[in-house]
């Protein structure tokens, strides 16, 4: 079926610098979405991004959080200036229609590690 | 804003009997309900996507039910067998273009 990849699967950084997390979309998927799953914890919304704009965004999501889709290429995630409290797996996912009814696809996470 | 619970967060059966996870939210206008399979390691797997007129869903091996009413939803694993050990998740949508998780439950089932 289609796949979301999700690069690199692991990430650790050190407190304060900048990070990305790069997802490979379904080809012709319009919608794409950032999770945040702490261990042993639910999955939490973080962001929907839409036809170049972010449509929605939840608590988590803090100023120090951006996304982008450039051109088409990799949507991604940067945290800048990154924090303890950022270590989780970040998961990605996309889906054709929207978010209300499509399946969503997710990808297979990147554990991000702060110290 | 909508609020997902789900219960139990660990369950342990054992290989052939029934396992019962069950979902309520509070947003009267959720009308998408899903479903998701993550195994160790993994990321989620689609189980079932039910739209609200539907009241009893049947799948490989599950069924999902839901009751509007009483703003519930469950997923019944009919026969469980050592492979449907994973974490499982609902999620319920509505006008909002956001979908809300439940907190997930821990299926073991032993053989």
């Amino acid at each position: 079926g289609p796949k979301v990849l999700q690069i690199p699967s692991h990430q650790i950084i050190d407190m304060g610098q900048m990070v990305t997390l790069n997802c490979d979309p379904v080809s012709n998927h319009l919608y794409f979405y950032w999770y945040k799953q702490i261990l042993g914890q639910q999955m939490e919304f973080l962001v929907n991004f839409y036809n170049g704009k972010v449509m929605e965004k939840s608590k988590l999501f803090k100023d120090q959080f951006s996304v982008e889709r450039p051109d088409g290429s990799y949507f991604t995630l940067k945290i800048q200036p990154t924090a303890l409290e950022d270590s989780a797996v970040y998961f990605c996912a996309s889906s054709l229609g929207d978010p209300n009814y499509a399946e969503q696809f997710f990808g297979p996470g990147t554990r991000l590690t702060v110290l | 804003g909508e609020q997902v619970e789900q219960r139990p967060p660990h369950l342990s059966v054992r290989e052939g009997d029934s396992a019962v996870i069950t979902c309520t939210y509070t947003d009267p206008n959720s009308y998408y309900f899903f479903w998701y399979k993550q195994e160790p390691g993994a990321s989620l797997q689609l189980l079932m996507k039910v739209f609200s007129s539907t009241e009893i869903n049947e799948g490989q091996g599950f069924t999902v039910l839901l009751n509007k009413k009483d703003k519930r939803l469950s997923l019944n694993l009919t026969a469980a067998h050592p492979g449907d050990s994973a974490a499982y998740f609902c999620a319920v949508s509505g006008v909002n273009n956001r979908i809300f998780f439940g907190d997930g439950t821990q299926l073991v089932v032993k053989p």
